[in-house]
């Protein structure tokens, strides 16, 4: 059973450009989350999202960031206009989805953004 | 006041030896409380839910003290392996949101052989 899978694993943009980081649930899981640990930093939650809906984007930055989570494909985070303070770690994680209690995240390895 | 805050360490221990960890929240009306690892440069893993009982998992024991809003951490005969950063982890109780992990800044410990 294959886990949580982020691709690109390194991404190198240079200031103003795109950046797309995907991510692929563990299988069964319908639940993903995004989680930013910037450099010397805990990580910090952006955005839970299920299939076509984001369900809390509390954590994102009010410009610039956007999260979908399409019927088919992968889970997408787009960060636009990439700015030398965006450099992180992005971490993606996915649950089966909350039953009673705590639903445990399940993290993918997380791709570096470096932005020059 | 940061809302979970760790002790960054470092701290290096010889292998065998017994070390703790302390994590304090800001937020009483915490939900849910774990430790978790994460290796240089790795996705942060799942080590322990911790429970208000205190549980044991081998050489780990987790405590939670909710009146001091405070959970530790404790490992026992360390190994090389051990060497890590440790996360001390809680779920806030804010409006119905039983998702949102809240990450402390973490503790590295180095296992020296």
């Amino acid at each position: 059973n294959a886990g949580v899978m982020q691709n690109p694993r390194h991404l190198v943009r240079r200031r103003g450009q795109e950046a797309r980081l995907r991510c692929s649930p563990m299988k069964g899981h319908s639940h993903v989350y995004w989680y930013r640990q910037l450099p010397e930093e805990g990580l910090k939650f952006m955005v839970y999202l299920q299939k076509e809906n984001i369900i809390d984007e509390s954590g994102m930055p009010k410009e610039r960031f956007s999260a979908e989570f399409p019927k088919e494909g992968p889970s997408i985070l787009r960060i636009q206009q990439v700015v030398r303070g965006d450099s992180a770690a992005y971490f993606c994680a996915s649950s089966p989805g909350p039953r009673e209690g705590t639903d445990t995240q399940y993290f993918g390895p997380g791709t570096r953004l470096t932005v020059l | 006041r940061k809302e979970v805050e760790q002790d960054p360490g470092p701290f290096n221990v010889p292998e065998g030896a017994t070390v703790a960890f302390n994590c304090t929240y800001s937020n009483s009306a915490s939900q849910s409380f774990f430790w978790y690892r994460q290796d240089c440069r790795k996705e942060p893993k799942l080590l322990m839910s911790v429970y208000s009982s205190g549980n044991e998992d081998g050489r780990f024991t987790a405590q939670l003290n909710r009146a001091s809003q405070y959970i530790s951490l404790l490992i026992r005969d360390s190994k090389l392996s051990d060497s890590a950063t440790y996360l001390c982890v809680v779920i806030f109780n804010s409006g119905g949101s039983n998702y949102k992990l809240t990450f402390g800044k973490g503790t590295l410990l180095t296992v020296n052989p």
